[in-house]
């Protein structure tokens, strides 16, 4: 069974790149089957789709952080990584990984709470 | 891209039924046939409902459906029941690539 689990810093500063790894366990990230994608939730707000990977490297990103977002995918490691760069307050957040098939993100990582300040 | 229109909140009594809205434009939901539901409890990670518009995942009971017309998706739970107090999310693939989710609905048992 599918299982996804966020690591990465909890608190990150002002102007700072966010960075944060997904181990994808129970299957393979090189499974044709699947995209795999990063969605994030403010505290107290809803959801935000950033943008996902194939395994090949073929990326795409919601086009309001697209300047300012990477996704990569290393398979020997079965990992995917997001990098946010410039980060502000408004980028704090429970931030998930998912698996993306097809239309729908299923299943999730348990999050991981990234906090930016100084 | 915008987020999909959702009501903030929707309430009923158990056993009742409630339909939650979720609208969008021919970019995204009027135009693909990529529309999820995900409910959230608390504190808990987004669990889909309703994948493809109207199909349950194994283990989703089948007192939560979907559908959709024209440029607005609905999620119906028939049979109310307190363990169905959460917030709810829609989603849908839209043009240029990307998936968009909705505003988010809070559902309430009274």
């Amino acid at each position: 069974q599918l299982q996804l689990q966020e690591s990465g810093p909890g608190l990150v500063k002002p102007s700072e790149t966010l960075s944060l790894t997904c181990t994808v366990s129970g299957g393979s990230i090189s499974s044709s089957s699947y995209y795999w994608g990063w969605i994030r939730q403010p505290p107290g707000k809803g959801l935000e789709y950033i943008g996902r990977i194939y395994y090949s490297g073929s990326s795409y990103y919601n086009p309001s952080l697209k300047s300012r977002v990477t996704i990569s995918v290393d398979t020997s490691k079965n990992q995917f990584s997001l990098k946010l760069t410039s980060v502000t307050a408004a980028d704090t957040a429970v931030y998930y990984c998912a698996s993306l098939r097809r239309g729908w993100f299923d299943p999730w990582g348990q999050g991981t709470l990234v906090t930016v300040s100084s | 891209q915008s987020a999909l229109t959702q009501p903030a909140s929707v309430s009923g009594s158990p056993g009742q039924s409630i339909t939650i809205s979720c609208t969008g434009t021919s970019s995204d939901v009027g135009g693909y046939n990529y529309v999820s539901w995900y409910q959230q409890h608390p504190g808990k990670v987004p669990k889909v409902m309703i994948y493809d518009v109207s199909n349950r995942p194994s283990g989703v009971s089948n007192r939560f459906s979907g559908s959709k017309s024209g440029n607005t998706a609905s999620l119906t739970i028939s049979g109310l029941q307190a363990e169905d107090e959460a917030d709810y999310y829609c989603s849908s693939y839209a043009s240029s690539t990307t998936y968009v989710f909705g505003t988010g609905t809070k559902v309430t048992v009274l």
